[in-house]
Parts: structure tokens; sequence; C-alpha cells
């Protein structure tokens, strides 16, 4: 079974631009989560969804924002890119994202550099 | 305000010792823990968890303790191994509420040296 896949890998960008990320899960899970890392902050919670609805939301500014399709694939996009957005964004899904209940597959990360 | 702290930045072993990874919390309301293991370029992979229910669990050479009233939580690798050596999070989930986030510490790097 192919695990969590995350495109692109690397991204560079410049400060106010926008960026996409894509995240495809496991076949079969319908919850995608998703985190930022950073060497100060370790692994952020952003938002999951499942079943194409947001289902729960961290503390980040409204820049960040995202989207789930039918088909379970996810999508995240970050407005206005500011140089504190770079960062490895991660990617993780579940069967029922239940927290704890299920364990989540993470991908390999979209390294962003915002410069 | 960190949730979850993992004071430790950084752990170099010997290869055979053990390794013992700390973290603490400062949330009562998180009742299930996990560690995950992350190498460079790779995202995080679970590695054990444990429910507040119990206060040990163990996976081959992993162990993790928990001590409630501490708010406290370690994990053991008996014996360490160079392909141990990697950062290692610590997380906690309220699995009773409707919040389906994992709180992670911002990890320590564990080197294992041959």
């Amino acid at each position: 079974k192919a695990g969590v896949t995350q495109t692109p890998r690397y991204l560079i960008k410049t400060r106010g631009q926008q960026v996409t990320l894509s995240c495809s899960p496991i076949s079969g899970h319908r919850s995608v989560s998703w985190y930022q890392q950073t060497p100060g902050q370790g692994l952020q919670f952003l938002f999951e969804y499942f079943s194409e609805t947001q289902r729960n939301k961290g503390n980040f500014p409204g820049r960040f924002s995202g989207r789930q399709f039918s088909n379970s694939r996810s999508e995240m996009n970050v407005s206005t890119l500011e140089l504190g957005d770079s960062a490895l964004y991660l990617c993780a899904s579940s069967l029922r994202g239940q927290g704890a209940l299920e364990t989540q597959y993470f991908g390999p990360g979209t390294r962003l550099l915002v410069l | 305000d960190q949730q979850v702290k993992q004071n430790s930045p950084s752990l170099s072993v010997q290869e055979g010792r053990i390794s013992i990874l700390n973290c603490d919390y400062t949330n009562s309301m998180f009742d299930y823990f996990l560690w995950y293991k992350k190498y460079p370029a790779e995202g995080p992979t679970f590695l054990i968890s444990i429910s507040s229910i119990k206060d040990k669990n163990e996976d081959g050479r992993f162990t993790v303790f928990l001590n409630k009233s501490a708010k406290h939580l370690s994990l053991h690798i008996v014996p360490s191994q160079p392909g141990d050596s990697a950062v290692y999070f610590c997380a906690a989930v309220n699995s009773g509420g409707s919040n389906y986030k994992l709180t992670f510490g911002k990890g320590t790097l564990l080197t294992v040296n041959p």
C-alpha cells in the first residue's frame, strides 16, 4: 500500500507570494492533518480535514488555509508569505482521524523556503 | 504556551547502553501519549504509545513510562543501536474531546555512537 505522498518536496518562494502544497493520503484514509515543523517550535498543528470538512484548526493566522477533495486528497495554501513561514510542512493521514485512537501516518513533508 | 515539553534538545549515548528520553506535559486533560521517531528527509513514524490508565507499555526494545502525578513520561531504549539515531517527538492528546489534534514537543535528537 502506498504511503502518504506530498508534493512538491521542495519549494522556494519570495515574500508576499502565495503557495499551495498537496497531500495524498494512504488509500482509504479519510482524515488528513497538516503540521508545520520549525527548529524553534517543533511540530505545530495547522488543521485537520475529514470528509471534505475542516474539523479542527490550530493557532495559525488566516493566511493559512486548506481544503480536502472528495478523494481525500488535501491541499494547504499560504497566502502573503512571510520569512517566518519557512518550514517543513508535514501531512498525516489516518482512517477516521480519531486522534489517539488511530495511528497517524506522516508523509515526507514539503520544505518551503521563503526569501 | 508549550503544553508538551522536551527539555533536552539532544542526547548522546553509546551503542548497547540505555537511552532515556524525557517529556513533560502541563495539560491535565491529556490522557494518551505517543512517541514518534523522525529521520532526516522523512516524516515522523509512530513508535509507541501509552494510555493514562497504564504506567508502562513495552514493545521490544522500547518502553514508555508514564507518571501522571508528575505529568511526566519517558521513553527507554534498551539496548540502543546506531539505527536509533533520530529525532524523537513526544505527543499528547485528549482522546475524549472533539479536538482531533496531537500536541507535540519540540523533539530530542538522539545520537547513538558505535
